[in-house]
């Protein structure tokens, strides 16, 4: 199996920074990485496919990078709303694993 | 517009079988994939199995026998059974729309606790 590790596990963020969270995948996955937010009692939003294709009504400060094992998520100017957890996934190969996420908290 | 809806109990006595619906609108499941992912309060995301739109299905080999994921494609119903609970099987279930590769949609989950 695919094995997706995120870091840093927690973030401590300042409103308007930008930032970046990583996902490194223990074998290559082509670009067949994808990237979600989840909300406390909501369900996983996809934010970016495919590394580094965006997705409509996803606001233009999230974007993302990388192939084969090493993926970054980036958010330009973090907003108070953004304070969720992120995980990767990948869809290149089954079983389909996701990271164990990184949780963005207010500094 | 697409939407998925899972149904199931609250609670499930140890040992015994989770039955969980999910009922999809706005799409064809002969059309697109729906799988099973599920949440342990406070953890991860766990990809559980597949339904393919050809009606196949795959499992993630850590359930082993335990799973099994079958369809109604006349009324739009995905359905996950999953035997011998325990109590490490306390999560929140998803059905998810797979396009290419990526779940695109999710359902809202049901939060099921196994209790003894």
């Amino acid at each position: 199996d695919v094995v997706l590790t995120q870091s840093p596990a927690t973030l401590s963020v300042t409103p308007g920074e930008r930032i970046s969270l990583s996902c490194r995948a223990s074998e290559s996955v082509d670009t067949y990485l994808h990237w979600y937010q989840q909300k406390p009692n909501e369900s996983p939003r996809l934010l970016i496919k495919y590394a580094s294709q965006s997705i409509s009504g996803i606001p233009s400060r999230f974007s993302g990078s990388g192939s084969g094992t090493d993926f970054t998520l980036s958010i330009n100017g973090v907003e108070l709303e953004d304070l969720s957890i992120y995980y990767c996934q990948q869809g290149n190969s089954l079983p389909y694993t996701f990271g164990a996420g990184t949780k963005l908290e207010l500094k | 517009q697409v939407q998925l809806k899972e149904t199931g109990p609250d609670l499930v006595q140890l040992t015994q079988t989770l039955s969980i619906t999910c009922t999809v609108s706005g799409f064809s499941l002969t059309t697109y994939n729906v799988h099973w992912v599920r949440q342990p309060p406070g953890k991860g995301l766990e990809w559980m199995g597949a339904m393919w739109n050809g009606g196949g299905t795959d499992y993630n080999s850590a359930f082993k026998s335990r799973l099994s994921i079958s369809r109604d494609t006349s009324k739009s119903q995905v359905f996950l059974k999953m035997n011998s609970l325990q109590t490490d099987d306390t999560a929140k279930y998803f059905c998810a729309r797979l396009k290419r590769r990526v779940f695109d949609y999710w359902g809202q989950g049901v939060m099921v606790t196994v209790s003894s």
